[in-house]
């Protein structure tokens, strides 16, 4: 089993729909979850980070985590299609100074 | 201004060769990284250093060595170049370790291409 698990996609939905983007990992010590956003031929760039059960907004961004399903997500509201691009999610396993990245999803929003 | 620069951002050389990548970081951060990313877009953690102290050190041939001057510089110097290496080098920083929960932010990438 991979320690960080995303569907590769594409995943495409039309403009102004709710994009949901989904990770599983499987150190159930895990603490630290991030979703980072990467355009073609670009460095990674961090849209949200979670570190307790729950929500998290931030504009048309939310991060949603379930520790004890081991899984986290995140939902664009009102896609657009500059949000376009693979979306890698990111854990910090317990006890670990690194990251591990899922494979991504990308997303394809259709105008 | 540029947060997290590397050079060269493309680099194309022959098998065989040795050849380094470049990283700096403007930011004051402690911890920097570097991170190989392959054709399948799999980003996955080579090395990491904080205050100059190799930390992370994954299971990486040993063609690759790092080296950190100063906190804000991390250099990667790759030997004897195979195939295999071709891929996308990203360098990134921290104001501390990730286990305090700090972001980590990238470097554009340095795009290896042996041939």
């Amino acid at each position: 089993q991979k320690e960080v698990e995303q569907n590769s996609g594409p995943l495409s939905v039309p403009e102004g729909a709710i994009a949901s983007l989904n990770c599983t990992y499987s150190d159930r010590g895990s603490q630290s979850f991030f979703w980072y956003r990467q355009y073609s031929g670009k460095s990674p760039e961090l849209i949200m980070s979670i570190y307790s059960n729950g929500d998290k907004e931030d504009g048309r961004f939310t991060a949603q985590l379930n520790k004890a399903s081991q899984y986290v997500s995140l939902l664009i509201r009102d896609s657009q299609p500059s949000d376009s691009a693979t979306y890698l999610c990111a854990v910090n396993p317990s006890n670990t100074g690194k990251l591990i990245f899922g494979q991504g999803t990308t997303l394809q929003v259709k105008p | 201004d540029t947060a997290v620069s590397q050079t060269p951002k493309y680099l194309v050389t022959q098998m065989g060769n040795d050849k380094s990548i470049k990283c700096e970081q403007n930011l004051g951060h402690d911890t920097m990284y570097w991170y190989k990313q392959d054709s399948k877009k799999f980003l996955k953690i080579m090395f990491s250093y904080n205050n100059k102290e190799l930390i992370i050190n994954e299971t990486v041939p040993n063609r690759f060595s790092p080296k950190s001057p100063d906190k804000a510089h991390l250099n990667l110097h790759i030997n004897s170049l195979e195939l295999g290496d071709s891929a996308v080098y990203f360098c990134a920083s921290s104001q501390g370790v990730i286990l305090a929960g700090y972001t980590q932010y990238f470097g554009p990438g340095t795009r290896l291409t042996v041939l």
